[in-house]
């Protein structure tokens, strides 16, 4: 069975902090791993994707993805409000697996 | 740029009832998935489409069928229709060889 494991969270940071989000997956031969955005009755909105180990960065968004400890992260720099959003994270092995997401809060 | 799009955007519909989703894929995209989303959880992945053969389909019922047609626009068929199939559903397009899935707006389906 593949899994992706969130925290449901609810996360709530201060505006301008750094939002840490965590994902941990079961298949160790997956090797595309995704971030996707959503907001309250939308559809997920693409961020961010990682395929090697280590940091990728994008504006204020970072990944992480560690493949030995099956780990992989999303960094939200100088949080907004406009961040706050249910963040799903997926992995594809011939299909989507997502994760149940973290609801984010950003405060003002 | 149009972007995946979907129809309808909203539907209610009766217990035992059949329904017909529709998914136009963005242009150049011949892959289309379709994914269950039940409110809480995340997308849960029931069938991919490529170039008109069914690639791969979750772990649905049979009532649960789909389709691509030569324009690569897809149709989600559900039959009898129970409560639990209460949800948004999602229709995802991707180029081929990439894992880069862009979504839909989703249509939310309510059986009453």
């Amino acid at each position: 069975q593949k899994e992706v494991e969130q925290n449901s969270g609810p996360l709530s940071v201060p505006e301008g902090a750094i939002a840490s989000l965590n994902c941990t997956y079961s298949d160790r031969g997956s090797q595309s791993f995704f971030w996707y955005r959503q907001y309250s009755g939308k559809s997920p909105e693409l961020i961010m994707f990682i395929y090697s180990n280590g940091d990728k960065e994008d504006g204020r968004f970072t990944a992480q993805l560690n493949k030995a400890s099956q780990y992989v992260s999303l960094l939200i720099r100088d949080s907004q409000p406009s961040d706050s959003a249910t963040y799903l994270c997926a992995f594809i092995t011939g299909q989507f697996y997502f994760g149940t997401g973290t609801s984010l809060t950003v405060i003002p | 740029d149009a972007g995946v799009t979907q129809s309808p955007t909203h539907l209610i519909k009766t217990r035992g009832q059949h329904v017909t989703l529709r998914c136009s894929p963005i242009s150049g995209h011949k892959s289309v998935s379709w994914y269950q989303q039940v409110l809480g959880q995340g997308p849960q992945f029931i069938f991919q489409y490529y170039e008109k053969e069914e690639r791969g389909r979750g772990n649905f019922p049979d009532r649960f069928s789909a389709r691509q047609f030569p324009n690569y626009s897809s149709e989600l068929n559900v039959n009898a229709l129970l409560l639990g199939d209460s949800a948004l559903y999602l229709c995802a397009s991707s180029l081929e060889g990439s894992a880069r899935a862009f979504f839909g707006q989703g249509t939310r389906l309510t059986v009453v």
